[in-house]
């Protein structure tokens, strides 16, 4: 098992510039979500997704898109970047079924830089 | 919506010395409270959970204490270790099928050999 995986590792970007944060996983969990980290701030919530075609807005949304056509996969969308938006994303999966724990796998982390 | 808050952000403690770190939460429907370690560097592990039908929980030197009422939550590490030295990360869920997961501030845990 490989996990929940995300790339890129690093990336920079300029303001205005679009791009995909991608995101899957092989655990056939039906939770996903994205957190960005910035230092002070923990891990806020971005989106998250019960399962395919259902998402739903976290604490920090604007500025970012996300989809879930399938179970393994969910990309973050950034339209046009900011440098307000200069952060480590993380990719967090988990089981919700069948009295799972909840616990909350995490990906390696994006480091991504918007000049 | 649920909102946790964490203290401290920073903690110094000698080797072998206890640290507490403590979060508070807003919603009390809440009844899920993890635990993160994360390492310089590495992404966020689960060292400990505790349920809101229990009031603490142990595993070696960790303990979690949960007291529902005044809605906050410990994080206890006795004897520690250099190892130990990482931000920790509270968190807590209210019941749903969400699975939602909302985060604190973070400590960043220093242990001194």
């Amino acid at each position: 098992n490989a996990g929940v995986t995300q790339t890129p590792k690093f990336q920079v970007l300029k303001t205005g510039q679009s791009m995909t944060l991608q995101c899957a996983q092989d655990m056939n969990h039906e939770y996903m979500s994205w957190y960005r980290q910035d230092p002070g701030m923990g891990l806020r919530l971005i989106h998250y997704s019960v399962g395919a075609g259902i998402t739903d807005q976290g604490e920090v949304p604007n500025g970012y898109n996300v989809s879930r056509s399938t179970t393994e996969d969910f990309p973050l969308r950034l339209l046009s970047a900011a440098p307000s938006q200069t952060s480590v994303y993380f990719c967090a999966s988990s089981r919700l079924a069948g009295g799972a724990t909840g616990e909350l796998f995490f990906g390696e982390g994006s480091r991504l830089t918007v000049l | 919506g649920e909102n946790v808050e964490q203290h401290p952000s920073t903690l110094s403690v000698q080797e072998g010395d206890s640290a507490v770190i403590k979060c508070t939460y807003s919603d009390s429907a809440s009844n899920y409270f993890p635990w993160y370690k994360q390492e310089l560097g590495k992404r966020p592990q689960l060292i400990i959970d505790i349920r809101s039908n229990v009031g603490e929980k142990k595993d070696q030197r960790i303990a979690v204490t949960l007291n529902k009422t005044a809605k906050h939550f410990s994080l206890h590490i006795t004897e520690t270790q250099p190892e130990d030295s990482a931000v920790y990360f509270c968190a807590a869920r209210a019941p749903s099928n969400t699975g939602k997961l909302i985060f604190g501030q973070g400590t960043t845990l220093q242990v001194k050999p």
